[in-house]
């Protein structure tokens, strides 16, 4: 497609059950992140995946969020036994850049899903 | 520890006035500096992006500029316009990404 998608654009959950998030990434980039952002903070970097390498999962708060990339491209991001405090925007990116802060690397951005936790 | 920060947090204006927004950072190693336009409901958007040699970076009514001595930057507004409400995030990459919060900007008419 011509951006980066992402669905749902909204999602409503009661506490303590399961939700997938999910990211279309621009045709050909090969990295994919995920952020998290809260009402006036700034991104909270979640997870980068680059092409076949080991995705870098030093960003994910708990045990409870996990995100795969299928074949490249599709990536889909799960937070199990959601918790109120996981209510948030949670943006997908995607860049051409082959490592991560490339010095021209150049983020385009989904328009999020926003998710409220009851 | 690495961070940015922006000021104000919120500014409101009158269509056709000039304004400036600013960061500040701690980011170390330095690659380079973007900032980004997020309109509401909507994902960020790139304006401009500033390395470490660049003082000063225009797109359009967008005026960006550059200190890194001081690890300041600033992104000036001309005449502004309604379109131009939103956050403005500053973004410094150095082994990553670092976001700034953002400053709320809405122009009115």
């Amino acid at each position: 497609g011509a951006g980066v998608s992402q669905s749902p654009s909204n999602k409503v959950t009661e506490k303590g059950k399961d939700v997938e998030l999910r990211c279309d990434p621009i045709s050909g980039h090969t990295a994919l992140y995920w952020y998290r952002q809260s009402l006036g903070q700034g991104l909270e970097f979640l997870i980068y995946f680059q092409g076949n390498s080991a995705p870098d999962k030093s960003g994910l708060p708990s045990d409870r969020f996990s995100a795969e990339r299928t074949g490249g491209s599709v990536s889909t991001l799960t937070i199990q036994r959601t918790q109120q405090e996981d209510s948030a925007v949670y943006l997908c990116a995607s860049s051409l850049a082959l490592r991560q802060g490339g010095p021209n690397e150049k983020l385009f951005f989904g328009s999020g899903t926003q998710l409220s936790v009851l | 520890k690495n961070q940015v920060e922006q000021s104000p947090q919120s500014l409101i204006i009158l269509e056709g006035k000039n304004c400036t927004l600013q960061c500040n950072y701690t980011v170390s190693p330095f690659s380079n500096l973007r900032w980004y336009k997020q309109d509401t409901g909507r994902g960020p958007v790139s304006l401009t992006i500033m390395t470490f040699s660049e003082n000063t970076k225009s797109n359009g009514r967008y005026t960006a500029t550059l200190d890194a001595d001081t690890k300041q930057s600033s992104l000036h507004i001309t005449a502004s316009q309604l379109s131009d409400s939103a956050s403005y995030i500053c973004v410094v990459n150095g082994q990553n990404f670092v976001f700034g919060p953002g400053t709320r900007l809405s122009v009115l008419p």
